[in-house]
């Protein structure tokens, strides 16, 4: 069974430009959510998406936002990059049944340089 | 909200021995699961360990096993028998019950363990 595929796994931009990094979960996850890694702040939630729907959002602005498909695969956009947007960024999915095991299986992550 | 705490940021063990990660947390919720992730330097965070918080068994998995202390809202993990492939970045996490509305984990800043010969 493939893993989360995240894409790309490197990417360098510049400040104002904006980026988009694609995830692709487990076969048969529903789930999928993205968390933003960085030495200050560590990690921290972006939002979750369930068949198609945002359903959880974490504090970041609006520059950041996401989508999911209908084959589950998710995208998640940052406009206006700014230097401090650097991080690695980790997209997970589960098969976020109601009293499951609540377990997220990560990704290796984007690693996205605003310079 | 729930906050997480580590205390360790870095850790050092000899390999064989034991060692011993540190986790606090707070939460107003009754039932919760918590979770030890190990992010390898690859990147790829996989998980260690979770414990349910209505059991009051400590959950072990081979070489690893938890101490829960639900009343102190402690979560410790420990490691026997260290293995060099145990160098990691270790992060304690918190997730409500899953209902089917989300299943966000709240991480803890995470302890870097060096397992030396």
């Amino acid at each position: 069974k493939a893993g989360v595929t995240q894409t790309p796994r490197y990417l360098i931009k510049t400040r104002g430009q904006q980026v988009t990094l694609s995830c692709s979960p487990i076969s048969g996850h529903r789930s999928v959510s993205w968390y933003q890694q960085t030495p200050g702040q560590g990690l921290q939630f972006l939002f979750e998406y369930f068949s198609e729907t945002q359903r959880n959002k974490g504090n970041f602005p609006g520059r950041f936002s996401g989508r999911q498909f209908s084959n589950s695969r998710s995208e998640m956009n940052v406009s206006t990059l700014e230097l401090g947007d650097s991080a690695l960024y980790l997209c997970a999915s589960s098969l976020a049944l109601t009293g499951g095991s609540g377990e997220l299986f990560f990704g290796e992550g984007s690693r996205l340089t605003v310079l | 909200a729930q906050t997480v705490t580590q205390s360790q940021p870095e850790m050092s063990v000899q390999e064989a021995e034991t060692v011993t990660l540190s986790c606090t947390y707070d939460t107003s919720e009754s039932n919760y699961y918590l979770f030890w992730y190990k992010q390898p330097p690859s990147r790829q965070m996989i998980l260690v360990i979770r414990q349910e918080a209505y059991k009051q068994q400590n959950a072990t998995e081979n070489r690893f096993s938890v101490n829960f202390q639900k009343a102190a809202k402690s979560f410790s993990l420990k490691i026997s028998d260290s293995q060099l492939g145990d160098t990691a970045m270790y992060f304690c996490a918190f997730m409500k019950h899953p209902t089917g509305t989300a299943s966000k984990l709240t991480f803890g800043t995470g302890t870097r363990l060096q397992v030396t010969l």
